[in-house]
């Protein structure tokens, strides 16, 4: 299959600084870019949504100010988590997927703000 | 708004055993629905992909059905294995946004 891939895959920072991930997708153009975080033991959580070109629509609660996506090219989206505190620590996966095709995930970003 | 829900939670099986997992979505206008599994820690890898149109995927041990007028899905995994320990996870693709469902969380023993 196709093949996504995130970096950096964990991080610690302190808090009140910024933290940006990337989402690539290796072999294939991606349309549309999904990020979601992952609570221990919870689902994922769709954050936002990112068309390349476009501003990201981000789910009722996610604050886009504080989650910047930005997704410049058809293969390349990046989730920044800006002025990041300990409640931010979580488990952060992106997907990318070519119209309304299969969805192909990355291995995911473990933050951990202290 | 899209619901999706997975019974059960969790599963416990010997090795060897056959077994099935159930996804329910509450609105049947979805395009597909995709099976993942996901390992501790991990991303999610994807198992097998149901477009609308169709009724089943198999892929080696996994069969996926898929029946959209009844809004349901189930995950049959044959022979099962340590190896399938994991969370197993359905999403439901549409004109809303990604739904997935919490998860059941598969453990097989030796």
């Amino acid at each position: 299959g196709a093949v996504v891939s995130q970096h950096p895959s964990w991080v610690i920072c302190k808090s009140g600084t910024s933290v940006k991930i990337e989402c690539r997708s290796l072999d294939f153009q991606a349309t549309t870019m999904f990020w979601y975080r992952q609570f221990p033991k919870q689902s994922l959580m769709l954050m936002a949504t990112s068309n390349e070109g476009s501003k990201a629509t981000y789910e009722q609660g996610v604050e886009k100010d504080k989650f910047l996506i930005n997704h410049a090219s058809l293969t390349l989206s990046t989730l920044t988590v800006t002025s990041a505190h300990p409640e931010d620590s979580s488990f952060y996966i992106c997907s990318a997927r070519v119209s309304v095709g299969e969805l192909f995930f990355g291995e995911g970003s473990r933050l951990t703000v202290l | 708004k899209q619901e999706v829900t997975q019974i059960p939670a969790a599963l416990s099986v010997p090795e060897g055993e056959n077994l099935v997992l159930n996804c329910s979505f509450t609105d049947s206008a979805i395009y597909n629905l995709q099976w993942f599994r996901q390992d501790p820690g991990k991303g999610l890898t994807s198992l097998l992909l149901i477009q609308s149109s169709q009724r089943e995927q198999t892929s080696g041990r996994l069969n996926a059905s898929l029946d959209k007028s009844s809004g349901r899905s189930t995950l049959y995994i044959a022979a099962s294995q340590p190896g399938d320990s994991a969370t197993y996870l359905c999403a439901v693709i549409g004109n809303t946004p990604l739904v997935f469902g919490k998860g059941t969380r598969l453990s097989v023993i030796a």
